[in-house]
């Protein structure tokens, strides 16, 4: 079965902290993505990345980091958190198909609380 | 750049009752279109796709077809079951925003028994 696998569940952290969410996935994919998903607001990309030390801006960058040094891997970073970002974060990765990157293979989420 | 319109919910239906869930799409090129489903406290998992103009994608009991010509992949199910209770999302990829998926806002449905 395949597998998209996010290292926490839930996570609560103090405003100001380095938080790392962690993502790993087992179907040898090019593509990896971090989204956050808030009320009313669906889903929205933060950054992604299609090779191995690649990545680029998604729609909502500001606040975050990204680290990609294996193929299987994928982290998101903040630098110092806020409470604004209090979130759902959900990885998700897909095979390279050029301009279509296909079907989106996701995780469980990480439901991330800032106080 | 390329953007997808969900029908606005919550909605709510009684078990057994026809579903339909309105999706239209703004792309250039030639998208594939998806809808993902996400039950309770999960992430998102794929529930249908199609890949060009006329294709309907179908599991489940859901069904939606690719029209090109109303820019739309509408879902619909016959007879839902409380066990469809979920957020449902279109989404499409390789239009515009090239090898990113774009997402509508999603669609909560609840079905009462």
């Amino acid at each position: 079965d395949v597998k998209v696998t996010q290292s926490s569940r839930y996570l609560v952290k103090r405003t100001g902290e380095k938080v790392f969410l962690e993502c790993v996935q087992d179907m040898d994919h090019e593509n990896m993505f971090w989204y956050r998903q808030d009320p009313g607001l669906g889903l929205r990309l933060i950054y992604f990345s299609y090779d191995v030390k690649m990545k680029e801006k998604g729609d909502i960058p500001e606040g975050y980091s990204v680290s990609r040094e294996k193929k299987e891997r994928f982290s998101l970073i903040l630098e110092s958190a806020s409470t604004n970002q209090t979130s759902m974060y959900l990885c998700a990765s897909s095979f390279h198909l050029g301009m279509n990157t296909g079907e989106l293979f996701f995780g469980e989420g990480s439901r991330l609380t800032v106080l | 750049g390329d953007s997808v319109t969900q029908m606005e919910g919550p909605v709510t239906l009684s078990e057994e009752a026809f579903l339909t869930i309105n999706c239209t799409y703004t792309a250039t090129g030639y998208p594939s279109l998806f809808w993902y489903v996400q039950y309770p406290g999960e992430g998102l998992q794929l529930l249908l796709k199609a890949t060009k103009a006329d294709d309907k994608g179908s599991n489940k009991g859901f069904e939606a077809t690719y029209r090109k010509e109303t820019t739309s992949f509408h879902l619909e199910k016959g007879s839902v079951q409380v066990s469809d209770s979920a957020v449902y999302f279109c989404a499409l990829s390789g239009g515009t925003n090239a090898g990113k998926s774009t997402f509508g806002d999603g669609t909560t449905l609840t079905v009462k028994p």
